[in-house]
């Protein structure tokens, strides 16, 4: 059974580039089973589809996002990252690092979710 | 991109009650739909997959049911640890989008 562990810095300033990690445990980074996947709840408001990638490198992120979302794979650490750029207080929220399904669709699995506040 | 509407938004109820969510998507995404639970603090999980697949492990008493714009999430006997969020999600095409949620309450 796959795991997934968020990490990263839990307070970002405003203007910078807020990084998070997810460590892959219990199954293959490189499966063709799934796109490693980052959704995110700000607080009191529902869940915000990021974008996925594939461990080949196809990758669809959310257009309200796009301009601003880099989703990086690293198979040899068994990682893969999320970097948001230029980010205000808008993208304070917990941040999941998850699988995408290909055959059905669905999130599969998911982290215990990170908070990240963008504060100075 | 597809809009997810769900109903109630919240909602208090009993142990033992029979509780259904709604979730109409804004065109048709077939059978492409999920339902999520959520509670704070833990890893969100995966109730149904494919409109009415129940995922292994998850409880009889969760069902799912419809196709096409219109589905239901039902909880046959709610039980305690059934208080939490739920979410639908569509997976016929990108932006993947959610519901706004339904939170279940105890009366």
């Amino acid at each position: 059974q796959l795991q997934l562990q968020e990490s990263g810095p839990g307070l970002v300033k405003p203007s910078e580039t807020l990084t998070l990690t997810c460590s892959v445990s219990g199954g293959s980074i490189s499966s063709n089973l799934y796109y490693w996947t980052w959704i995110r709840q700000p607080p009191g408001k529902g869940l915000e589809w990021i974008g996925n990638m594939f461990y080949s490198g196809d990758t669809y992120s959310n257009p309200s996002l796009k301009s601003r979302v880099t989703i990086s794979v690293d198979t040899s650490k068994k990682q893969f990252s999320l970097k948001l750029s230029s980010v205000t207080a808008a993208d304070t929220a917990v941040y999941y690092c998850a699988t995408w399904a290909t055959s059905t669709g669905t999130i599969e699995y998911w982290g215990q979710g990170a908070l990240v506040t963008v504060s100075s | 991109d597809i809009q997810m509407t769900q109903s109630p938004s919240s909602l208090s109820a009993s142990v033992g009650d029979r509780v259904t969510i709604t979730c109409r998507a804004s065109q048709g995404v077939s059978s492409w739909l999920a339902w999520y639970q959520l509670k704070p603090g833990r890893a969100p999980k995966l109730l149904i997959s494919l409109a009415s697949r129940l995922q292994g492990g998850v409880p009889s008493r969760f069902s799912g049911s419809g196709s096409g714009t219109d589905f239901t999430l039902t909880i046959s006997s709610l039980q305690p640890e059934d208080f939490a969020t739920y979410y639908c999600q569509q997976a016929e095409s990108f932006p993947l989008t959610f519901g706004g949620g339904t939170k279940v309450e105890i009366k």
